[in-house]
């Protein structure tokens, strides 16, 4: 299985809500990513997390918070987003970061609306 | 900042014809990689090339580094229409962390 999955595939929410975006994979890697991308950019890492913990924070925000419960899952808890946060958000997992430079297998990405 | 940055921003090709994208980077990297993303969708890794490394092919894929440059390119040959895309490299330097270049977006007429 060399899939990553995100649920769900679109999100409208208001600027008051609360919402998390959700990331699986099954390929026992041990590195996982958030990227966001806004249309024809390139995408802009968010965070990265490496064996469960935080070890990459891209001066995100913190009206966004990752959260990885294990090595399969990785959410991302949204909170008081403001409407230019609305953009694709796309999951990445990899099997390490540091040792040789692995690829990098994308979910679908969520399409996030921020009203 | 590893970014990559590629060139040209758009190509618009005829099936059949070769499309070739190329991609600039600033300092020292450990490995390039090209990645493929259809219109709103997540990305497809497409090919790794390590830093001692000058080519490598994968079915209609060439891709070339040229450290002394600075430099990769992408060569998709035969083209179809369903290479319609845009296409990203990532430079990674002592993090190991890619960062993504602007991309190249190819069209390719049926």
């Amino acid at each position: 299985d060399t899939e990553v999955t995100q649920t769900p595939k679109h999100l409208v929410m208001g600027m008051t809500n609360k919402k998390s975006l959700k990331c699986e994979q099954h390929m026992g890697h041990r590195a996982m990513y958030w990227y966001k991308q806004k249309a024809k950019k390139p995408p802009e890492l968010m965070f990265v997390y490496s064996y469960e913990k935080l070890s990459i924070n891209e001066s995100v925000p913190s009206r966004f918070s990752p959260e990885c419960p294990n090595s399969s899952l990785l959410n991302l808890h949204l909170h008081a987003l403001q409407p230019e946060d609305s953009a694709l958000y796309l999951c990445a997992s990899s099997q390490d970061t540091v040792r040789g430079g692995y690829e990098q297998y994308f979910g679908p990405g969520t399409r996030l609306t921020v009203t | 900042s590893q970014q990559g940055e590629e060139d040209p921003q758009a190509l618009s090709i005829q099936e059949g014809e070769n499309a070739t994208m190329n991609c600039s980077y600033k300092t020292s990297i450990n490995n390039l990689q090209w990645y493929r993303q259809n219109s709103g969708r997540g990305l497809v890794h497409l090919i790794l090339i390590r830093s001692n490394e000058r080519e490598k092919h994968s079915g209609r894929l060439r891709v070339t580094l040229d450290t002394s440059k600075k430099s990769s390119s992408l060569l998709i040959t035969a083209s179809r229409a369903a290479d319609t895309a845009s296409y990203f490299c990532a430079a990674s330097g002592g993090s190991y962390i890619p960062t993504f270049g602007r991309g190249t977006s190819l069209i390719v007429h049926p």
